[in-house]
């Protein structure tokens, strides 16, 4: 079985400080992970993905497959960052396409 | 282009009603994805179908079920609502193939309250 955990449900930074949003997970094999974003009254949206190994607005993840976790990190957080995070892993082995598995979500805010 | 389009966006149905939900996918998507959002049991998968072929399934009791056509547009349906079923339904699309570029698109979500 696969599972994610996301161990904080809130999250508050000061803008321009250090981010860090936890996500482990468990999975028998090489999963690809990945960070969903809910802006305020906006639609969920891809942050980032593990493969492409980008910075996307400053964020940045690496998959630690030792620790098997995925942790999202900004240096500066800003007060735009405030939203709902989501960590999700897809099954490897080509067969899970579309299904994703979720972690219940890490709302940040960034006060000013 | 057009981003995923699901309607209708929020309704209101009586326990023992059934309901049924649109997802129209972006241009030149062949999979779509549904999801089921709720405060408590976060983002659940619920089932993803290609070509007109469920490919994926959740673990959802029978009530839930779905269907695509050929142009891609999908649509799920749940029977016998209760009141357990108020929740975001949330689609999304895909090129629905197996490489990690393979991204979702979510829609809006309709939102389904059950009285």
């Amino acid at each position: 079985a696969q599972r994610v955990t996301q161990p904080e449900k809130l999250l508050s930074v000061f803008k321009g400080a250090p981010v860090e949003l936890k996500c482990n997970y468990s999975y028998s094999g090489s999963p690809e992970l990945f960070w969903y974003v809910q802006y305020s009254r906006q639609r969920l949206q891809l942050l980032l993905r593990h493969i492409s190994r980008e910075s996307i607005k400053g964020f940045t993840a690496d998959l630690n497959k030792g620790e098997t976790s995925f942790h999202l990190k900004k240096p500066f957080a800003q007060e735009e960052d405030s939203a709902m995070y989501y960590c999700a892993l897809r099954g490897a082995g080509g067969t899970s396409y579309g299904k994703l598995t979720f972690g219940q979500g890490t709302i940040l805010t960034v006060h000013p | 282009k057009a981003g995923v389009t699901q309607t209708p966006r929020y309704l209101i149905k009586t326990r023992g009603q059934q309901v049924t939900l649109s997802c129209s996918p972006i241009s030149g998507h062949r999979s779509v994805s549904w999801y089921q959002q709720t405060p408590g049991q976060g983002l659940q998968f619920l089932f993803e179908y290609f070509s007109e072929t469920q490919r994926n399934k959740g673990n959802f009791p029978g009530r839930f079920s779905g269907r695509q056509f050929s142009n891609s547009r999908s649509e799920m349906n749940v029977s016998t609502l209760e009141l357990g079923d108020s929740a975001l339904y949330l689609c999304a699309s895909s090129l629905g193939g197996a490489s990690g570029a393979n991204v979702l698109t979510f829609g809006a979500g309709s939102r389904l309250t059950v009285l």
